[in-house]
């Protein structure tokens, strides 16, 4: 079965990298996601990457993917207080169904 | 193009009532999953639809029911409500570029009294 995990809390200075972290068990995944959601909001697709991917860069973001370790990775460049958010890890394996970790709460400081 | 858009945004309802949410997806994309969202259990996969078909459905007592439109507009029916059924429901719409990605709307609030 599927378990998507990513540690709860993050803290970031405005300026600096954020890397959120996520694990997950189902090798037959073919897709990971990250989305964000904004306080009252739904989810907003961030980006994703295909299984048979190490990397993808997309402006400030960047997804490290280690399929051997199912690990999963985003850096966000720069963090913003904009970027204050939760960010969800999803993976996609071979039904029709996203698979969701808890959310990682980002906090941006001044 | 316009987004996913779901009806209505807000909804209160008394335990023992029934409920119709609706979701309508990107123009062209023809399948619609349904997923709640709750802060204890986070967010789960109700079901989704594709051309009128039920192709996947999640682990959710059958009070919990859904259909898809010829027009690709999906409702959900919550029969019976409970408190536990207090959550946020989300509707994402998929269309065929061959990465599968979900597209999420706003979200049905419900709230159960």
């Amino acid at each position: 079965g599927e378990d998507v995990e990513q540690s709860l809390f993050l803290s970031v200075r405005e300026g600096d990298s954020s890397v959120i972290n996520c694990t997950y068990t189902d090798s037959s995944s073919t897709y990971l996601y990250w989305y964000k959601q904004e306080p009252g909001a739904g989810l907003q697709l961030l980006t994703y990457i295909f299984s048979n991917m190490d990397m993808k860069q997309d402006q400030r973001l960047t997804v490290l993917l280690n399929k051997k370790d199912k690990h999963l990775s985003l850096r966000i460049a720069d963090t913003q207080t904009g970027d204050s958010a939760i960010y969800f890890c999803a993976e996609r394996a071979n039904d029709y169904k996203l698979s969701f970790g808890a959310g990682t709460t980002v906090t941006v400081r001044a | 193009k316009a987004g996913v858009t779901q009806t209505p945004r807000y909804l209160i309802k008394t335990r023992g009532q029934q409920v119709t949410l609706s979701c309508s997806p990107i123009s062209g994309h023809r399948s619609v999953s349904w997923y709640q969202q709750t802060p204890g259990q986070g967010l789960q996969f109700l079901f989704e639809y594709f051309s009128e078909t039920q192709r996947n459905k999640g682990n959710f007592p059958g009070r919990f029911s859904g259909r898809q439109f010829s027009n690709s507009r999906s409702e959900m029916n919550v029969s019976t409500l409970e408190l536990g059924d207090s959550a946020l429901y989300l509707c994402a719409s998929t269309g065929t570029s061959g990465t599968d990605t979900q597209y999420f709307g706003p979200g049905t609030r419900l709230t159960v009294l």
